[in-house]
């Protein structure tokens, strides 16, 4: 299997710029996850999904973030508009059902910098 | 909510000595699992151990071992025989009812030849 595939690994924009990270989890796999790792605040649930149903976005930073599962292959974060804060790495988690079947595998996460 | 405290940030061992890293939590929930998840400098996050709360034994893997104390809500990880591919940030994790897994702020382990 591939793993959890995200892109881009790094992507530099200026303030005020449209961000779109994209995840594919692995096949099978019922649960994604959206992480954001800083210095500051270490890992942040942003969001996850069950079945391409979003559960608790309680995470969220605040209207400028959303996400999307359109299907069960395919995730987006996307962040409008974007804020030099914003910088951190994002990383996608996927998993299978609950307990120790519901193990997170994650990505190698993309790096975001925004200017 | 839970928690999870990672109160050591950096830590340094020699090649081939063993370490203890510590974590705590604070829950409410009687049915959990925790993690021990590395991550190298590549920033891929590997999970090196689990354990099931409801299990008394203390989970294993190869050189990695922990010491989990429930009452106490202490889950330490032990590495024996360090070796420089050791070196890594490594987080706590829990993860209860809703699936959610909580991480730690990390400990940055450092072996050095």
């Amino acid at each position: 299997d591939a793993g959890v595939i995200q892109s881009p690994r790094h992507e530099v924009t200026e303030m005020g710029q449209e961000v779109t990270l994209r995840c594919k989890p692995i096949s099978g796999h019922d649960y994604l996850f959206w992480y954001r790792q800083t210095m500051m605040r270490g890992l942040e649930l942003l969001i996850y999904f069950n079945n391409n149903v979003p559960i608790d976005d309680s995470g969220m930073p605040e209207d400028r973030f959303s996400a999307k599962m359109p299907n069960a292959s395919f995730s987006t974060l996307k962040i409008q508009p974007s804020e030099p804060r914003d910088s951190a790495v994002y990383f996608c988690a996927s998993s299978f059902g609950q307990g120790f079947r519901g193990e997170l595998f994650f990505g190698e996460g993309s790096r975001l910098t925004v200017l | 909510a839970q928690t999870v405290t990672q109160s050591q940030p950096e830590m340094s061992v020699q090649e081939a000595e063993t370490v203890t890293l510590s974590c705590t939590y604070d829950t409410s929930e009687n049915n959990y699992y925790l993690f021990w998840y590395k991550q190298p400098p590549s920033r891929q996050m590997i999970l090196v151990i689990r354990q099931e709360a409801y299990k008394q034994q203390n989970a294993t893997e190869n050189r990695f071992s922990v010491n989990f104390q429930k009452a106490a809500k202490s889950f330490s990880l032990k590495i024996s025989d360090s070796q420089l591919g050791d070196t890594a940030m490594y987080f706590c994790a829990f993860k209860g009812y809703g699936n959610k897994l909580v991480f730690g702020a990390g400990t940055i382990l450092r072996v050095k030849s």
